[in-house]
């Protein structure tokens, strides 16, 4: 069965600086979809960024990258010059390719920026 | 905003009572899927229609049952309600079904039982 491990519970970062979220997977499928979602306060779930498990190349949205490592099934967000608006939960999630549904998330990880 | 509305916001209720939460998918997505997230928990996958008909099951209790009209929106029952089913419930609507399509979250149906 597939799983979703985040094993930060809670992560802190100076305002300005760089924090990197941990994730890691366990699929035996080869195709499949990674996702990140940031929930902050208004509880409201937005889509920070996605990866493609057939592309090598890493994702990145402005300030948010992925270290995505098919091999070790391993997924992690990095948010470079963290800013106050980054607070908030952060949930990887796993989906299987077109066609089968199965949408996984993780237990999160609450994110605290220092000003 | 995504999009998707979900009514109402809140929903405070006693144990026994059955209530409906309902979902409007964003204009011209056929996908909606239901999300219950208990204090601190992560999103547990309850159910999935697409365009009318029940596309996949999560853990889904069968006090609870859903349904998407032919306008595509969406209403999940909840029945014989616990003091446990107080959680927040998410609708989430995407343009087609698989795992490739983006999902759209709404602002979530806070659900008190007491």
């Amino acid at each position: 069965a597939q799983t979703v491990t985040q094993s930060q519970p809670e992560m802190s970062v100076q305002e300005a600086e760089t924090v990197t979220l941990s994730c890691t997977y366990d699929t035996s499928e080869s195709d499949y979809y990674l996702f990140w979602y940031k929930q902050p306060p208004s509880r409201q779930m937005i889509l920070v960024i996605r990866q493609e498990a057939y592309k090598q190349q890493n994702a990145t949205e402005n300030r948010f990258s992925v270290n995505f490592q098919k091999a070790a099934k391993s997924f992690s967000l990095k948010i470079s010059d963290s800013q106050l608006g980054d607070a908030a939960m952060y949930f990887c999630a796993y989906s299987l390719a077109p066609g089968t549904y199965k949408y996984i998330f993780g237990t999160g990880t609450r994110l605290k920026v220092l000003a | 905003d995504s999009g998707v509305t979900q009514t109402p916001k809140h929903l405070i209720t006693a144990t026994g009572q059955r209530v409906t939460l309902r979902c409007s998918p964003r204009s011209g997505d056929l996908s909606v899927y239901w999300y219950q997230q208990s204090l601190d928990q992560g999103l547990q996958f309850l159910i999935q229609y697409y365009n009318g008909e029940e596309r996949a099951k999560g853990n889904i209790l069968e006090r609870f049952s859903a349904q998407q009209f032919p306008d595509l929106h969406s209403e999940l029952n909840l029945s014989s309600l616990e003091l446990g089913d107080s959680a927040l419930y998410f609708c989430a609507s995407s343009v087609d079904t698989g795992g490739n399509y983006e999902q759209y979250f709404g602002p979530g149906t806070r659900l008190t039982v007491t």
